[in-house]
């Protein structure tokens, strides 16, 4: 089954810096890639998402690249401000008809700070 | 548009006792989804409904673990009985119809926490 890597679990950046978070799937068939956002007390919200069918997607200061043939996938935060921090997933999810049930497999989550 | 609703917010329980939880999902989802996410960990998917018929239960522990979906609206989890183990937080998630391709948005509730002791 998939399996998704993210790094790294920490991040601590300066309030206007820019903030990368990386991961890596396995299933080759995975073909949807979200970004969640969760505040602490709360559940995920999604920030983002990519289909595999393009390489990169931007929504004001966040973007998110893919990378099909190396099987990783990236979220990009520019000009960071101190409502940013929170715990950022990465998730990967395979078609219904691919044989699974289009179920996303999360990453285990970065802690971003951004310090004012 | 209101989003996916859950109760309790906080449950505190001791070890082999039982409890439920409730999730309303946004009206008109067809797609429901339970997780368990573990302090520190991504949320894993537990049960998914489609309407109010079962489409994957397989990360379901049902020696212990139950979900209905009655009337393919609201939805009811429970755990009996509750281990130590089981001190998580429970998310509810809705989407629009996730058999087609590509995959749909899932939207989640704020979840329950639950403490065993």
């Amino acid at each position: 089954g998939e399996n998704v890597e993210q790094h790294p679990s920490t991040l601590s950046v300066q309030e206007g810096d820019s903030a990368v978070i990386k991961c890596t799937y396995s299933d080759s068939a995975s073909n949807y890639f979200p970004w969640y956002k969760q505040e602490l007390g709360k559940g995920p919200q999604l920030i983002i998402d990519i289909r595999s069918n393009v390489g990169e997607k931007k929504d004001q200061r966040i973007a998110v690249t893919l990378n099909k043939t190396a099987k990783h996938f990236s979220l990009h935060i520019t000009e960071t401000q101190p409502e940013d921090s929170a715990v950022y997933f990465c998730a990967a999810s395979t078609p219904f008809y691919g044989g699974s049930q289009g179920n996303l497999i999360f990453g285990k989550g970065t802690k971003l700070s951004v310090k004012p | 548009e209101a989003g996916v609703a859950q109760s309790p917010r906080y449950k505190i329980i001791e070890k082999r006792q039982s409890v439920a939880f409730w999730c309303n999902p946004i009206s008109g989802h067809a797609t429901l989804y339970w997780y368990q996410q573990i302090l520190g960990q991504g949320p894993k998917l537990l049960i998914q409904f489609q309407n109010n018929g079962v489409v994957d239960d397989s990360q379901l522990p049902k020696d212990r673990f139950s979900a209905e979906r009655l009337k393919g609206v609201d939805s009811t989890l429970k755990i009996q009985p509750a281990k130590l183990e089981d001190s998580a937080v429970y998310l509810c998630a809705s989407s629009l119809i996730a058999r087609v391709f590509p995959t749909d948005t899932q939207y989640f509730g704020p979840g329950t926490r639950l403490t065993v002791l």
